[in-house]
């Protein structure tokens, strides 16, 4: 079965760069984009940028140009999504998805980041 | 960049209602939206694609409809389960509407 599994919970410092993992299973990794997904807390969802695993490209939300970088490792069929110069404002639960031709199908268990000094 | 707008943003409800959920583009999207539904602490679960299609295992109280700027989200008859937040999102940008927490009255 598809599944999406993501690194733990990290608390990090105003300024400081965090990277979240997403660990791919059950599918064809270079198939299907993977794209970035926060929710800060009591708000709604905001998209932040896919990576296409195949071949490595990305694409930003323009809010978070300069600021995320989002990467693969396609031997252990895995995505990353880094993101820097980190403010309170990004506290947040980050979260990775499949995506399909139509929508993100299927999700990551969330990840969530808290910025603090 | 195409925005949506997604209404109401609170929902009280009983357990047998029908209940619609609006979601507004700010230019035609044909029917490149989808639905979710995201339970408190849980990732959003996939409900509807293609304005319309329902998603395999999802129950057939949910319907969606619309293409171009307007489409809803129907739930035909509420079950305790049902309450949660529910977001749309237009597949062009991938952005998603504000979303809309459905609650027992």
């Amino acid at each position: 079965q598809v599944q999406l599994v993501q690194s733990g919970a990290e608390v990090k410092k105003p300024g400081a760069s965090v990277r979240v993992s997403c660990k791919t299973s059950g599918y064809t990794f270079t198939a299907y984009y993977t794209h970035w997904v926060r929710q800060a807390p009591g708000q709604g969802l905001e998209w932040m940028g896919w990576i296409n695993p195949n071949s490595g490209g990305t694409h930003y939300a323009q809010k978070f140009q300069g600021s995320v970088t989002m990467t693969r490792d396609t031997s252990i069929t895995t995505a990353y999504m880094e993101l820097s110069r980190l403010r309170s404002d990004d506290t947040a639960v980050y979260y990775c998805a499949r995506g399909g031709t139509y929508s993100f199908d299927h999700w990551g268990q969330g990840t969530l980041v808290t910025v603090s000094s | 960049d195409i925005q949506v707008t997604q209404s109401p943003s609170t929902l009280s409800a009983s357990v047998g209602d029908r209940v619609t959920i609006t979601c507004r583009a700010s230019q035609s999207i044909s029917r490149w939206l989808a639905w979710y539904q995201q339970k408190p602490g849980k990732a959003p679960k996939l409900l509807i694609y293609r304005a319309s299609n329902l998603e395999s295992g999802v129950p057939s109280r949910f319907s969606g409809s619309g293409s171009g700027t307007e489409f809803t989200l129907t739930i035909s008859s509420l079950q305790p389960d049902d309450f949660a937040t529910y977001y749309c999102q237009q597949y062009n940008s991938y952005r998603f509407g504000q979303g809309t927490k459905l609650e027992i009255k």
